[in-house]
């Protein structure tokens, strides 16, 4: 079965603390997309992994791969309100369709 | 920038009734995708589209039908709506299928009572 997982589900988490979101699939995926979503809002792309060991960094959020272990994350460093919002991972396992995880709601309190 | 253009946004339907959720695109992309999003659950895919005049099922297509009658519309119908379809339903849409970045709608927001 193609399968997405995140966890955990739902991450509250204290403003300048570091935490990880982990996405685990369930066979070899060609790429792996992270979304953000705002409450009421659309999925916004925020990084796509390609090939093993990579890592892509955009402000406080960092995304690496590792296909070996069939395993994602999105590292969050410092954290500030900004970055409340529901994260998705996405594989793509080589069909014309992406598979989602079931996003982590992550709430960060000041 | 237009992007994905979801229309309507909201919509409260009666049980049997029936209704057409409209995407549309103009970034002359190929592929075209519905999902929906209910809590708990991660967005899952209904039908999606590899071109003009193609259609497949997704993960959950049962009750819904699709057209892609030009390339830059996606049409999602609901023939006799039930209460299990309130939901949330997505639109996206990527150039050439999941190896490209898919662009998303703003959602249309559907309950059914």
């Amino acid at each position: 079965e193609l399968k997405v997982e995140q966890n955990p589900l739902f991450l509250s988490m204290q403003e300048g603390k570091n935490y990880t979101i982990y996405c685990n699939y369930s066979t070899t995926s060609d790429r792996l997309y992270w979304y953000r979503q705002d409450p009421g809002k659309s999925l916004e792309s925020l990084f796509v992994l390609l090939s093993n060991g990579a890592v892509k960094q955009e402000g406080r959020l960092m995304a690496s791969l590792d296909t070996k272990a069939r395993l994602s994350t999105l590292h969050i460093t410092a954290a500030v309100h900004d970055l409340s919002a529901t994260y998705f991972c996405a594989a793509n396992f080589g069909n014309e369709k992406l598979t989602f995880g079931t996003g982590t709601r992550l709430t960060i309190i000041p | 920038n237009a992007g994905v253009t979801q229309t309507p946004k909201f919509r409260v339907l009666k049980t049997g009734q029936s209704m057409t959720l409209l995407c549309a695109q103009d970034m002359n992309h190929e592929y075209m995708y519905w999902y929906r999003q209910d809590p708990g659950m991660g967005l899952r895919l209904i039908h999606y589209s590899v071109g003009e005049g193609t259609t497949a099922k997704g993960e959950v297509p049962d009750g819904y039908n699709v057209s892609r009658l030009k390339k830059q519309n996606f049409l999602l119908g609901l023939e006799s709506a039930a209460p299990s379809q309130t939901s949330v339903y997505f639109c996206a849409s990527s150039l050439w299928g999941p190896n490209t970045e898919a662009f998303f709608g703003q959602g249309t927001r559907l309950t059914v009572v």
